[in-house]
């Protein structure tokens, strides 16, 4: 198991409410990353924080937030929830350097209905 | 734009066969590449990662991958499966020239029978 932990394990909200979904990264890095994996699907790129700033989007709309902390924790906020936002999230830590190996946390579950 | 392709939705082999993943990539910059495992309702697992030097990489569990740059391709290998290697595989790259963004395959299932 790595050292990121993430919370909740499972989320049901309903479209149009908004949610917040929380990690903590593994001790010693720097870096938080988040993804979205849709059933069935790889995981998708949301955005990565260092130095408590976004340092790199994918393709998600504004409605996809984040936050870092000084203690490299963060946060991804969405919303205006949407159906399709129905999908394992993933928090992954790292080091900033591109070499470095991100490690995954076990992911929140969020069921939008 | 970085991508990734794992050609194969699923992959069956008999225990104590070789286990082959397939995985090719396009990046403008030098790849650096990954596997990871998920297993049911779990986060992503690492497994092993080609960043450069030698083609033959070993890893996690047995687990080894060989990167060939005139193929763009990073193949998942281990000699020996064991029905315990049964999950959800992922190629992933990280273009150089494009920051920290990891761009993920499909995934590829392996179902290794008794």
């Amino acid at each position: 198991e790595t050292g990121v932990t993430q919370s909740p394990t499972h989320l049901i909200k309903t479209r149009g409410q908004q949610v917040t979904l929380r990690c903590s990264s593994q001790s010693g890095h720097n870096t938080v990353s988040w993804y979205q994996q849709a059933l069935g699907q790889g995981p998708q790129f949301i955005f990565q924080y260092y130095r408590e700033e976004e340092n790199g989007r994918g393709n998600f709309p504004p409605r996809f937030s984040g936050l870092q902390f000084p203690n490299y924790s963060s946060e991804l906020n969405v919303n205006a929830l949407e159906l399709d936002d129905s999908a394992l999230y993933l928090c992954a830590s790292s080091f900033i350097q591109g070499r470095e190996t991100q490690y995954f946390g076990p992911g929140t579950r969020l069921l939008v209905l | 734009a970085q991508s990734v392709a794992q050609p194969e939705d699923q992959v069956n082999v008999a225990e104590g066969n070789p286990l082959t993943v397939k995985c090719t990539y396009s990046v403008s910059g030098n790849p650096y590449l990954f596997w990871y495992v998920q297993y049911p309702n779990r986060g992503l697992q690492f497994l092993l990662k080609y960043i450069t030097g030698d083609n033959l990489v070993k890893g996690s569990y047995g687990f080894e991958a060989e990167f060939n740059k005139s193929q763009t391709s990073f193949h998942l290998k281990k000699p020996s499966a064991l029905v315990s290697d049964s999950a959800l595989y992922f190629c992933a790259v990280r273009d150089e020239a494009a920051g920290n963004k990891l761009t993920f395959g499909g995934g590829t299932r392996v179902l290794v029978k008794p």
